[in-house]
């Protein structure tokens, strides 16, 4: 079946700098790839998805890329600020539409 | 459309009593997924039922665990006889075929 691997663990960036968390996937047959943020103590909130049928996604600060080939893709964040911290995780599925999630990011902003 | 709906939000058991977790999808959905979140961990998967239906249940202990979505209102997760290790969040997420999941306020269990 299918299994995402998500790194880091956890990252910690200086205020203002680029974030990149980085997911890779098992099951080519996988066509959608959305990323949520969680905040402490909150429930996991969508911030962005991609599906297989484009290369890049972007959202203000926020873009997410694909690698089909590879099977990986990508949330990058920049000119990060105190509110992006939280946890991020990214998620992976087919058109059964069952999520399959990464073990998560702790991302931490140092101001 | 009120969103995901999970109740209680809170809920204190002893041990060897059960708990019964609800969860209302938004409206039109008809997917649902139960995950488990320990304390500064990942989302768990539990279960994934359409209506009637348990499709995965392959993140589900094989004893005291049991979920439904019937036809009508909400889908429950129901653990018996919970022990201290059931004490985490349960979160639900509804969503249609092929979109984004939402995700309930989640169901903080404690277990004394």
């Amino acid at each position: 079946g299918e299994n995402v691997e998500q790194h880091p663990s956890t990252l910690s960036v200086q205020e203002g700098d680029s974030a990149v968390i980085k997911c890779t996937y098992s099951d080519s047959a996988s066509n959608y790839f959305p990323w949520y943020k969680q905040e402490l103590g909150k429930r996991p909130q969508l911030i962005i998805d991609i599906r297989s049928n484009v290369g890049e996604k972007k959202d203000q600060r926020i873009a997410v890329t694909l690698n089909k080939t590879a099977k990986h893709f990508s949330l990058h964040i920049t000119e990060t600020q105190p509110e992006d911290s939280a946890v991020y995780f990214c998620a992976a599925s087919k058109s059964n539409y069952q999520l399959i999630w990464g073990a998560g990011t702790k991302l931490i902003i140092k101001p | 459309n009120a969103g995901v709906m999970q109740n209680p939000r809170h809920l204190v058991r002893r041990r060897g009593q059960e708990a019964r977790l609800r969860c209302s999808p938004m409206k039109g959905h008809s997917h649902v997924y139960w995950y488990r979140q320990l304390p500064e961990e990942g989302l768990k998967f539990m279960v994934y039922l359409q209506k009637e239906n348990i499709i995965d249940e392959s993140g589900m202990p094989k004893e005291r665990f049991s979920a439904e979505f019937p036809k009508e209102g909400p889908s429950i997760l129901r653990i018996q006889q919970v022990v201290r290790g059931d004490s985490a969040a349960y979160f639900c997420a509804s969503a249609r075929q092929d979109t984004e999941a939402f995700f309930g306020q989640g169901t903080r269990l404690t277990v004394v």
